[in-house]
């Protein structure tokens, strides 16, 4: 079954604690990225990678890193954590092979920052 | 810039009801458009897409989208909607054909009353 998986699912951490939110997909896709979501403002992309080793700031990227080491794998990283990064995350996969062009999500994962 | 709107943050609609859940967009070039739904703590499910060709588009539970060019919009619709189809809704745009960046609307719930 084609899946985005994203793990913790809830976390609750304190303000400078670093955390890391991972995400893997058992499609083969190139494409990944990150958003959040927050009430009234829909969904925002945080970093996207293209592939293997190459990423991308998306519109809000402060805060945040990730890294793309392996195609399956691309986790998210808060080095110092503020409240204002409290939100709710999905990651994301894609790929235009055979004209797919759609985009599978994560369950997300709802951190809470204190 | 490119962006997505919803003008409508809650559309109530009676079961067995026609329902349609309004998204214009402004993106250069022609873009890739998505609807997706999302149930109360879950990920974003895919609706339908519009890449080309017949600009009314059928996806999944029914729904159908119409892609309107000189309009730009890309309204969802239902002939009859059903109590299961409360969620929120998201309308989203992709410039590029690699769905690498997708741009979000800010959400439209669906209330549907017995």
């Amino acid at each position: 079954e084609a899946q985005v998986t994203q793990n913790p699912r809830y976390l609750i951490t304190v303000t400078g604690k670093k955390l890391t939110v991972t995400c893997s997909q058992n499609m083969n896709h190139e494409y990944m990225s990150w958003y959040r979501q927050d009430p009234g403002l829909g969904l925002r992309q945080i970093y996207y990678s293209m592939n293997v080793e190459v990423t991308d700031k998306g519109d809000v990227p402060e805060g945040y890193k990730v890294s793309r080491k392996e195609k399956r794998n691309f986790p998210l990283i808060l080095e110092s954590p503020s409240p204002n990064q409290t939100s709710l995350y999905f990651c994301a996969s894609s790929s235009t092979k055979g004209g797919e062009n759609t985009i599978y999500f994560g369950e997300g994962s709802w951190l809470t920052v204190v | 810039a490119q962006s997505v709107a919803q003008p409508e943050d809650q559309v109530n609609v009676a079961e067995g009801n026609p329902l349609t859940v309004k998204c214009t967009y402004s993106v250069s070039g022609n873009p890739y458009l998505f609807w997706y739904v999302q149930y109360p703590n879950r990920g974003l499910q895919f609706l339908l897409k519009y890449i080309t060709g017949d600009n009314l588009v059928k996806g999944s539970y029914g729904f159908e989208a119409e892609f309107n060019k000189s309009q730009t919009s890309f309204h969802l619709k239902k002939p009859s909607a059903l109590v299961s189809d409360s969620a929120l809704y998201f309308c989203a745009v992709s410039p590029y054909s690699s769905a690498s960046k997708i741009i979000f609307g800010s959400g439209t719930r669906l209330s549907i009353r017995p």
